[in-house]
């Protein structure tokens, strides 16, 4: 079964720093991964996705995130934070890739951004 | 740009009481979900939905839950008589052929 394991429940960065937001994934099958955020009161909206093509993947926002199997992790970075980040960030997978396929959801990090 | 909208925001029932949460997805998907967020833990996933029938569940998915897209737009979680650890941030999710899910700001089901 597929699981995924988000390192640190919460980072703390100034602005203008690099953010680093660590995933590990386990699957028996090439994933799908995913990485959502959720500011304050909304929905899960989602940053960027791997869908097995190449392994950097950029996002909204100026994130992006690096697939390494030999690591089975999927970080997310973005080089200069910004206060807006702000927000709760989820890493997902899935190992079907298809449309009716749950998402199986790491338990969050929380990212505070300081002036 | 079309979103997934959810209601209410905040429902709070009594214990045994039954509830319904309404979902209304994006207008041309084809798939829904629910998942519900147990405050401290993880995102968690329910069940999904084609077709007019359920296409995979989860173990907490038992038979207190039940989905049902009543009428062309919406999609309703029903869960019959409220425990206690049913007290969650319940989000509807939809996508369409692809496995983009699309989610919705969740409902805050308190239970006392």
């Amino acid at each position: 079964a597929q699981s995924v394991t988000q390192l640190g429940s919460h980072v703390s960065v100034s602005e203008g720093a690099l953010v680093l937001l660590r995933c590990n994934y386990s699957s028996s099958v090439p994933p799908y991964l995913f990485w959502y955020v959720q500011y304050p009161n909304q929905g899960l909206q989602l940053l960027l996705k791997y869908t097995s093509a190449a392994t950097l993947v950029k996002g909204i926002n100026g994130f992006e995130a690096e697939f390494k199997k030999s690591e089975t992790s999927f970080h997310l970075t973005k080089p200069s934070a910004h206060m807006s980040d702000a927000a709760e960030y989820f890493c997902a997978v899935s190992d079907m890739g298809q449309a009716g396929t749950a998402l199986i959801f790491g338990k969050g990090t929380t990212l505070s951004v300081s002036s | 740009e079309p979103e997934v909208t959810q209601t209410p925001s905040h429902q709070v029932t009594q214990m045994g009481q039954e509830v319904i949460l309404r979902c209304v997805p994006i207008s041309n998907h084809l798939y829904f979900y629910w998942y519900r967020q147990i405050l401290g833990q993880k995102v968690e996933f329910l069940v999904s939905f084609y077709n007019n029938e359920i296409s995979e569940k989860s173990e907490i998915f038992d038979d207190q839950f039940s989905v049902e897209r009543p009428d062309g737009s919406n999609f309703t979680l029903k869960i019959r008589s409220t425990k206690l650890e049913d007290s969650a941030m319940y989000f509807c999710a939809s996508s369409g052929q692809n496995y983009e899910q699309y989610f919705g700001p969740g409902t805050r089901l308190t239970v006392t």
